[in-house]
């Protein structure tokens, strides 16, 4: 079954330590995305890929890095300098414009 | 500067009876708008999409309005079930960008109780 798959599921941390969240599609799409969630709050963009080794900062970057360096694969790494990291992140992809992103089942990251 | 808002926090609809969800948007370059459905702790599911050449578009129980001159749309089920309980987002997406980014709406908590 072709899909996104997001690992771990959840994922606990020390305040200050970097942590890189994983994003592998096996859709074939060119474009890949990163959102976050909030309680209470609508999704919002950090990063996205239109192609390989190519992306663009989304609304919220600050504190966040990813790579491009496969089309399969967009992780995304949070780092110590990102104020509020606990939150539910999620990865998605599509295949063209107006077209329907796809997302993974997300990861639950918790900074302590 | 919230783009796309969705003003209902929640929504409790009789099993069977219509669901009839919001969103209202300010950016008038947007062009592509979507409905997701999404349950605790899962990705967002895609449901309904509509162009802005558009103003319905149907597919089984799930029917999207669009109304541009208001800068509204509407997500319509009929009927209602249980297993549709869940967050609803709006999004859009601008006309122009090569690619799906989208703004999402804050989202809707459907009940549909039995």
């Amino acid at each position: 079954d072709g899909g996104i798959t997001q690992s771990p599921k959840y994922l606990f941390r020390k305040e200050g330590q970097n942590v890189t969240l994983s994003c592998e599609q096996n859709l074939n799409h060119d474009a890949m995305y990163w959102y976050r969630q909030d309680p209470g709050q609508g999704l919002r963009l950090i990063y996205y890929s239109q192609i390989v080794n190519d992306f663009q900062k989304g609304d919220i970057a600050e504190g966040y890095s990813v790579s491009r360096e496969k089309k399969e694969s967009f992780p995304l790494t949070v780092t110590s300098a990102q104020k509020n990291p606990t939150a539910f992140y999620l990865c998605a992809s599509s295949i063209r414009r107006n077209s329907p992103l796809h997302f993974g089942n997300g990861t639950r990251l918790t900074v302590t | 500067d919230q783009q796309v808002k969705q003003n209902s926090p929640s929504l409790s609809v009789q099993e069977g009876r219509i669901s009839i969800l919001n969103c209202d948007y300010t950016n008038s370059m947007f062009d592509y708008f979507l409905w997701y459905k999404k349950y605790p702790a899962e990705g967002p599911t895609f449901l309904i999409s509509i162009s802005s050449i558009k103003d319905k578009n149907e597919d089984g129980r799930f029917t999207v309005f669009l109304n541009k001159s208001a800068k509204h749309l509407s997500l319509h089920i009929v009927p209602s079930q249980p297993g549709d309980s869940a967050v609803y987002f709006c999004a859009a997406q601008r006309g122009g960008t090569s690619y799906g980014k989208l703004t999402f709406g804050q989202g809707t908590i459907l009940t549909v109780h039995p």
